[in-house]
């Protein structure tokens, strides 16, 4: 298996365009995770699906952060619209099953200039 | 209070040293926690589970007490190479399913 990929791996985008960001998770998993990290608050968990399914979206920050999982194998983070505070890195993981661990993506690298 | 906390460092040791890391959590009801190690610039990836009865894999070893919500990592004979950003991870929220991770300790050895 080819591990979780993530699309683009860098995005630089001016403040108000609309960002996309992809991920493919590992296949037979059944949980997803966006995460967005940056050097003040470290890993912060923004939202995560259960069997394609968002269980809960407490994490993201605002009204401009939308996420989906339209199947089991494809999510996307939507950005609408950016702005410069949105800079950070963006990693998506997916897991097996409840308790077990979880596999990153390589992330993408977001700059909002 | 924050869900998982951790010391910052970063934490300078030579090479052949024993480090040692902390982390509390707030959720009593947590069901599985991790160590994670991430190297600049890289994803995190999966250092070790922390199990109840304590549990070792070569020079680290983890620790959990679960009365004082409290996970550890200890790492022995310290090489150049384990100097990186050391994740603690807990496994909260509805049915156990959300993974939320500390903020990291930043280890650096030195020859």
């Amino acid at each position: 298996d080819a591990g979780v990929i993530q699309s683009p791996r860098h995005e630089v985008t001016e403040m108000g365009q609309e960002v996309t960001l992809r991920c493919k998770p590992i296949s037979g998993h059944n949980s997803l995770f966006w995460y967005r990290q940056t050097m003040m608050r470290g890993l912060e968990l923004l939202i995560y699906f259960n069997n394609n399914v968002p269980i809960d979206d407490s994490g993201m920050p605002e009204d401009r952060f939308s996420a989906k999982m339209p199947n089991a194998s494809f999510s996307t983070l939507k950005i609408q619209p950016s702005e410069p505070r949105d800079s950070a890195v963006y990693f998506c993981a997916s897991r097996l099953q409840t308790n077990t661990e979880a596999f990153f993506g390589q992330g993408t690298r977001l700059t909002v200039v | 209070r924050k869900e998982v906390e951790q010391d910052p460092g970063p934490f300078n040791v030579p090479e052949g040293a024993t480090v040692a890391f902390n982390c509390t959590y707030s959720n009593s009801a947590s069901q599985s926690f991790f160590w994670y190690r991430q190297d600049c610039r890289k994803e995190p990836k999966l250092l070790m589970s922390v199990y109840s009865s304590g549990n070792e894999d070569g020079r680290f070893t983890a620790q959990l007490n679960r009365a004082s919500q409290y996970i550890s990592l200890l790492i022995r004979d310290s090489k150049l190479s384990d100097s990186a950003t050391y994740l603690c991870v807990v496994n909260i929220g509805q049915a156990g399913t959300a993974l939320i991770f500390g903020k990291g300790t930043t280890l650096s050895v030195s020859s």
